[in-house]
């Protein structure tokens, strides 16, 4: 089984502070790197879907990076505000498969 | 209003009793697949299905089936559920494609006592 790993696990941050968080998956037979915002008692929306080695990708104080050849992604918060409080899932596609990291929980204090 | 809808939202059910929960989607997605969310481990795949007619495992298929027999609708069936299958299942279809967003239901909290 090819593993999706996030990291951190958990993150708390002040209101204001920028963070970022990493996932790694496997490079070979690579399709697409997706990361999803996931809100308690919601349903993960999508952030951005990637392909490319070298790809950034920008929504308002959220961006990412993309790295195919070594197998990993960078996301990046700017300016936390604590409406960014949300578990942040990646999920690499490769073959059929679709598969998930585990997330990183994203809490912002006020 | 593109849309992903799994029913029921929640669930409480006994060991054995057969249940369905059903998802349909109104986007003319090809892939639609099946996930459960447990506690640090994730959303792990259950079966995903590329067309009609087309269904494969994903990690954790057992005791679990499904079925394809229209775009729209893939429902997740559980033949005889046990405890260990309390979980919370999210339903998601996207183009064949998979370089597009996936888009997913709003989850079915299943409890099996």
């Amino acid at each position: 089984i090819l593993n999706v790993e996030q990291s951190p696990q958990s993150l708390h941050v002040q209101e204001g502070d920028s963070t970022n968080f990493t996932c790694s998956f496997p490079s070979s037979n690579f399709y697409a790197l997706h990361w999803y915002r996931w809100e308690t008692a919601k349903s993960p929306e999508a952030l951005f879907v990637m392909t490319l080695n070298g790809d950034e990708k920008k929504k308002g104080r959220i961006s990412a990076t993309l790295n195919t050849k070594e197998g990993y992604s960078y996301l990046y918060i700017k300016g936390s505000q604590p409406e960014d409080s949300a578990t942040y899932l990646c999920a690499s596609h490769n073959n059929n498969d679709m598969r998930f990291g585990a997330g990183t929980r994203l809490t912002v204090k006020p | 209003e593109a849309q992903v809808t799994q029913n029921p939202r929640y669930l409480i059910t006994v060991t054995g009793k057969k249940l369905t929960v059903t998802c349909s989607q109104n986007m003319n997605h090809e892939y639609m697949s099946w996930y459960r969310q447990d506690p640090g481990l994730g959303l792990r795949q259950i079966y995903y299905s590329m067309n009609v007619e087309v269904t494969d495992k994903g990690d954790v298929p057992e005791g679990y089936k499904v079925s394809r027999k229209e775009k729209r609708n893939f429902p997740l069936i559980l033949e005889s559920p046990s405890p260990n299958q309390t979980s919370l299942y999210f339903c998601a279809s996207s183009d064949r494609d998979m370089n597009t967003e996936a888009f997913f239901g709003q989850g079915t909290r299943l409890t099996v006592v």
